[in-house]
């Protein structure tokens, strides 16, 4: 079963507007990572947050972690079309080399 | 620097045909991962190789078989396909194992009949 979950699946804007997306999970975490994906192409990594961070930022972008709820945001400022995609949470766990798990992703879809 | 590089883009199997997906990545990263993707269910994990010369299976590995053939080659094989396995396949690396960004390629669009 899926250990990442996202919300919402589906998010709407209008370009210049902030969007926000969601991402909980179940068990202990090394690491949180969130990844890109466009129509018809692999997935692009985008920003890794350590589970004894709480706060990252990178560009446009800046993702929060809270362990304590086992969840994780990551924010878009001042969308573009070109955001238009969907997006992933990654968690990682156990040992370096073990497996990094995906929740579903939201697609966002940025009007212009 | 290609990245990481699958190959064939598309395929069309008859069930019980076998076929193998290639996957070669030239960053010199150590570990390497095979994930197929599902509408509805995210990315599950097939099977990764965390360095040369190791396999271990992932979430779904039932119907596939891998081969870290080198640091640079991991290969996914179906030995007998199966309309189940009609997915879209990526293939991965990281130099690090989880506790770094994965590298993507752009996908194996696999259709069986």
């Amino acid at each position: 079963s899926q250990q990442g979950e996202e919300d919402p699946q589906a998010l709407s804007i209008q370009e210049g507007e902030n969007a926000t997306m969601n991402c909980s999970y179940k068990t202990s975490i090394n690491n949180l990572q969130w990844y890109r994906q466009n129509s018809g192409r692999g997935l692009v990594h985008l920003i890794l947050i350590r589970s004894n961070e709480r706060e990252k930022h990178s560009g446009r972008l800046r993702v929060t972690l809270d362990t304590s709820k086992k969840s994780s945001s990551l924010l878009i400022t001042a969308s573009r079309a070109a955001d238009t995609a969907s997006y992933f949470c990654a968690r990682g766990s156990g040992t370096s080399g073990s497996r990094l798990t995906f929740g579903e992703g939201t697609q966002l879809t940025v009007n212009p | 620097n290609a990245g990481v590089t699958q190959t064939p883009k598309f395929q069309v199997l008859k069930t019980g045909q076998s076929m193998t997906l290639q996957c070669a990545q030239d960053m010199n990263h150590n570990s390497m991962y095979w994930y197929r993707q599902d509408p509805g269910m995210g990315l599950r994990l097939i099977y990764y190789s965390a360095s040369e010369g190791t396999t271990d299976k992932g979430e779904v590995p039932n119907g596939y078989n891998v081969s870290r053939l080198n640091k640079r080659e991991f290969s996914l094989r179906l030995e007998s396909a199966a309309p189940s396995q009609t997915s879209v396949y990526f293939c991965a690396s990281s130099l690090a194992g989880n506790n770094s960004p994965l590298h993507f390629g752009n996908g194996t669009r696999l259709t069986v009949t």
